[in-house]
């Protein structure tokens, strides 16, 4: 299976522009999240979803929307992008606790906005 | 709130010395702990992790984590580094629905 995939993988975007980051997972995971990555942060949780339908907010949600609508796919929208999104997302899957809390990430997608 | 320690932004080491990555984290209740490690333009990749159960956990390519409660430290460890040992590494606490990682550890390991 391709586990996680991320489209694009680099963007730049203006000040004020719109877009979506897709992602998809072939496992089967009930619980997918976003996060972004900034030099000396770590990963900062975005959304989270814990199956279709369901979506909640992480650390860092102002200016990004998600929808969940099918177990396989998670897409994160910029509503009007701004400089303090340049970031590298990542989208994640993972098992249940059950499971061992296993996260599996994508390759990422690195964003510019000017 | 839950949080998670590296103290060291970076950690330089010998290729074939020993090499340990510090992890601390403040969380209530029992966690699970996780280290991941990012090569350059990649994603995570899951390294380890603590449930329950032996103290020592052992993991890919080699690494090991010592799980110390009374300390509240994770730390990574590896008997004999390698030049591709090379990359960030992050440390990351489960709890309920949810993670929190480390800032990351950039480690460079010197032939």
């Amino acid at each position: 299976n391709a586990g996680v995939t991320q489209t694009p993988k680099f963007q730049v975007l203006k000040t004020g522009q719109s877009m979506t980051l897709q992602c998809a997972q072939d496992m089967n995971h009930e619980y997918m999240s976003w996060y972004r990555q900034d030099p000396g942060m770590g990963l900062r949780l975005i959304h989270y979803s814990v199956g279709a339908g369901i979506t909640d907010q992480g650390e860092v949600p102002n200016g990004y929307n998600v929808s969940r609508s099918t177990t396989e796919d998670f897409p994160l929208r910029l509503l009007s992008a701004a400089p303090s999104q340049t970031s590298v997302y990542f989208c994640a899957s993972r098992t249940p606790p059950g499971l061992g809390l296993k996260q599996y990430f994508g390759p990422g997608t690195r964003l510019t906005v000017l | 709130a839950q949080s998670v320690a590296q103290p060291e932004d970076q950690v330089n080491v010998a290729e074939g010395n020993p090499l340990t990555v510090k992890c601390t984290y403040s969380v209530s209740g029992n966690p699970y702990l996780f280290w991941y490690v990012q090569y350059p333009n990649r994603g995570l990749q899951f390294l380890l992790k603590y449930i329950t159960g032996d103290n020592l956990v052992k993991g890919s390519y080699g690494f090991e984590a010592e799980f110390n409660k009374s300390q509240t430290s994770f730390h990574l460890k590896k008997p004999s580094a390698l030049v591709s040992d090379s990359a960030l590494y992050f440390c990351a606490v489960g709890y309920g629905q949810n993670f929190v990682f480390g800032p990351g550890t950039r480690l460079s390991v010197l032939p």
